[in-house]
């Protein structure tokens, strides 16, 4: 079974308007944190916005928030104000403090900002 | 301030043909990751390291082998290249406690690009 489920291979947005990324997750260890990461078109990799299980408070990031619902098990992405330079592939990852301490990514979603 | 560095950035291998791409970081992480990206994909775990001494095997090990050399290098080995393995490479580190205390953002190298032709 996947662990981490990102369900829109593509997005597109409007420059300044607000955009949520959806991220599912799938894990029985009760200690875990969820990060999202983007990955423009030069493919290096960017470090986002983390969300601990046990953390209280939604994950906030300048323009990028983190929607956890725990019961859910959703950490959905929300980027307000979107910017043309926004447009990249986005991965949400999920890394388990239990025996397996796997860091496991989602297959992604390329969203695209149009002016 | 290195933080990961992986070595090469761009390899082309002929079939059956071996190579090691190295990966080393400066920040006494203690868990190293190794991912494939193939195009328009995300990254899938090949190996990865929990502790200097241990090693474990992603959802894509088959064709690969690594060597945790000590805490700061993880190396991946294709003892035998075909072209299925032709991909992006990531190296990434992460502090994990034993009891909690992480922390907060895994640390990728910048990638090498392999074609197996």
């Amino acid at each position: 079974a996947q662990k981490i489920t990102q369900t829109q291979p593509g997005m597109f947005v409007q420059e300044k308007e607000a955009v949520t990324l959806d991220c599912t997750y799938d894990t029985s260890d009760p200690s875990y944190g969820l990060f999202w990461y983007k990955q423009p078109s030069s493919g290096e990799m960017i470090f986002l916005i983390y969300q601990g299980s046990y953390d209280q408070q939604n994950a906030t990031e300048g323009r990028y928030s983190l929607n956890f619902q725990k019961a859910r098990k959703s950490a959905n992405l929300v980027i307000s104000a979107s910017q043309l330079g926004d447009s990249a592939m986005y991965f949400c990852a999920m890394r388990e403090l239990g025996s397996a301490r796997q860091l496991t990514f989602g297959s992604g979603t390329q969203l695209t900002v149009l002016p | 301030n290195a933080g990961v560095t992986q070595t090469p950035k761009f390899q082309v291998l002929k079939t059956g043909q071996s190579m090691t791409l190295q990966c080393a970081q400066d920040m006494n992480h203690n868990s190293m990751y190794w991912y494939r990206q193939d195009p328009g994909m995300g990254l899938r775990l090949i190996y990865y390291s929990a502790s200097e001494g241990t090693t474990d095997k992603g959802e894509v090990p088959n064709g690969y082998n690594v060597s945790r050399l000590n805490k700061r290098e993880f190396s991946l080995r294709l003892e035998s290249a075909a072209p299925s393995q032709t991909s992006v490479y990531f190296c990434a580190t992460l502090y994990l406690g034993p009891r909690g205390g992480w922390d907060t953002e895994a640390f990728f190298g910048q990638g090498t690009r392999l074609t197996v032709v």
